[in-house]
Order: C-alpha cells, then sequence, then structure tokens
C-alpha cells in the first residue's frame, strides 16, 4: 500500500526540541521530493519545508529558516523534520507529503500533532 | 508575490453542482494548481493537479464528478452530484522558485 506514516509529535515546552519522522511505504522513495505540510488548530494549510531526492537541496518557509532542519534517509524510506527553538506559534498538526517534481503534493500522511506550551 | 485567494465558504444541495474558486495573484496567471480535500478530522487528500491548457492530473479514486477549469487568473473545481461526503475544506496550491503556497481553503456545506 502506497502510504506515508508521521510520527514524533507530542508536547514540548517553548525553546524545545523534537525530531518528526516520516516512513514511507509502496512508492520508491528515493525518486521524490518530500515536504513538510502544517495546520495550526483551526487553521489552513502552510508549507514548511521541502528536500530533494538526495538532500543537496532543502527550502523552507521563513518563520522556520535556522530552526528547522529537514533530512531523508534513502536506505531507510524515512523523511525527517528536526525542529529547535519551538515556539507557540509552532503548535500544529504536521503532515508528511510526497512532493512529484518539486510541485504539488499527491500524497499525504495522517499527520502527528505537535503542541508548545508550559 | 504569490498568493491564492479562496472566498471562505461556499454552500450547494445535496444532488447539485458547486463551482470553487482559487485567484492566482497579478503576474502569475499562466501558473498551474493543485486542489486537495479535507474532511473534517482528515488529512489532507490530494484530488488534481491542473494546468492552464487545461489538462490535469488527478488523484487515485477521483471520481469525475470533480473536475477543474480556469480563465484568465482564475482556477475553477467544479464538484457535479454533491454527496454528503463532499461537506470538506478544499485547498487550491501551487509553487515557485523555492516556494510553495496554498489558498486560505474554502469550507464546503451541504445542504
Amino acid at each position: 500500500e502506497v502510504q506515508l506514516v508521521e510520527s514524533g509529535g507530542g508536547l514540548v515546552q517553548p525553546g524545545g526540541s523534537l525530531r518528526l519522522s516520516c516512513a514511507a511505504s509502496g512508492f520508491t522513495f528515493s525518486s521524490y521530493w518530500m515536504s513538510w505540510v502544517r495546520q495550526a488548530p483551526g487553521k489552513g494549510l502552510e508549507w514548511v519545508a521541502n528536500i530533494n531526492q538526495d538532500g543537496s537541496e532543502k527550502y523552507f518557509v521563513d518563520s522556520v529558516k535556522g530552526r528547522f532542519t529537514i533530512s531523508r534517509d534513502n536506505a531507510k524510506n524515512s523523511l525527517y523534520l528536526q525542529m529547535n527553538s519551538l515556539r507557540a506559534e509552532d503548535t500544529a498538526v504536521y503532515y508528511c507529503a510526497r512532493c512529484p517534481n518539486s510541485r504539488y503534493f499527491d500524497l499525504w500522511g495522517r499527520g502527528t500533532l505537535v503542541t508548545v506550551s508550559s | 508575490q504569490l498568493v491564492l485567494t479562496q472566498s471562505p465558504s461556499a454552500s450547494a444541495s445535496l444532488g447539485a453542482s458547486v463551482k470553487l474558486t482559487c485567484t492566482l495573484s497579478s503576474g502569475h496567471s499562466n501558473y498551474a494548481i493543485a486542489w486537495h480535500q479535507q474532511q473534517p478530522e482528515k488529512g489532507p487528500r490530494y484530488l488534481m493537479k491542473f494546468n492552464v491548457d487545461g489538462s490535469h492530473t488527478k488523484g487515485d479514486g477521483i471520481p469525475d464528478r470533480f473536475s477543474g477549469s480556469s480563465s484568465g487568473a482564475e482556477r475553477y473545481l467544479t464538484i457535479s452530484s454533491l454527496q454528503s461526503e463532499d461537506e470538506a475544506d478544499y485547498y487550491c496550491q501551487t509553487w515557485g522558485p523555492g516556494i510553495w503556497v496554498f489558498g486560505g481553503g474554502t469550507k464546503l456545506t451541504v445542504l
């Protein structure tokens, strides 16, 4: 089955760190750009970060630049998001998404909730 | 600046058709977009990618009731024969050099 499964969310204090993971299956993971997209409670979708097939190109939304890092392990069919210096406004459900040709998102995971609160 | 604008809400009756609109910002009227559906309490689902030439690429299992069209800077998602499960948020999305953008979403209510 073609799917993406996120994990690693939870409650973290402001200023803390968290690492999200996304396990891909059912397709050739190493052939695709991959993405993280988030959704704050009651709000719309916001693109967070993209990474190309071999990890040599990475892009981030301005609000997370310098705090978040995206990486991947093609041998493990896994995508990661390292989140440092977390803020209350980072509270959201984080979705992993497949991004063919670095354009649109054609496969989504179910998301993992990150709550930043003291 | 690449921006997508959507009406916050729309409604239509069961069995009817509805046309949702997504407007591209000035200078970006030739951009392709994608449409995504998010049912209540679920993750997003890819519906289709729509190109300005009218060609499109649908996601797996997306019924023919969902179709795309465009006029100038506007992109449309038409849903015909509305069913209760079509009640959802609909997001348009586009991309540029190093940036990926979503519209604010339209909440569709099926009456």
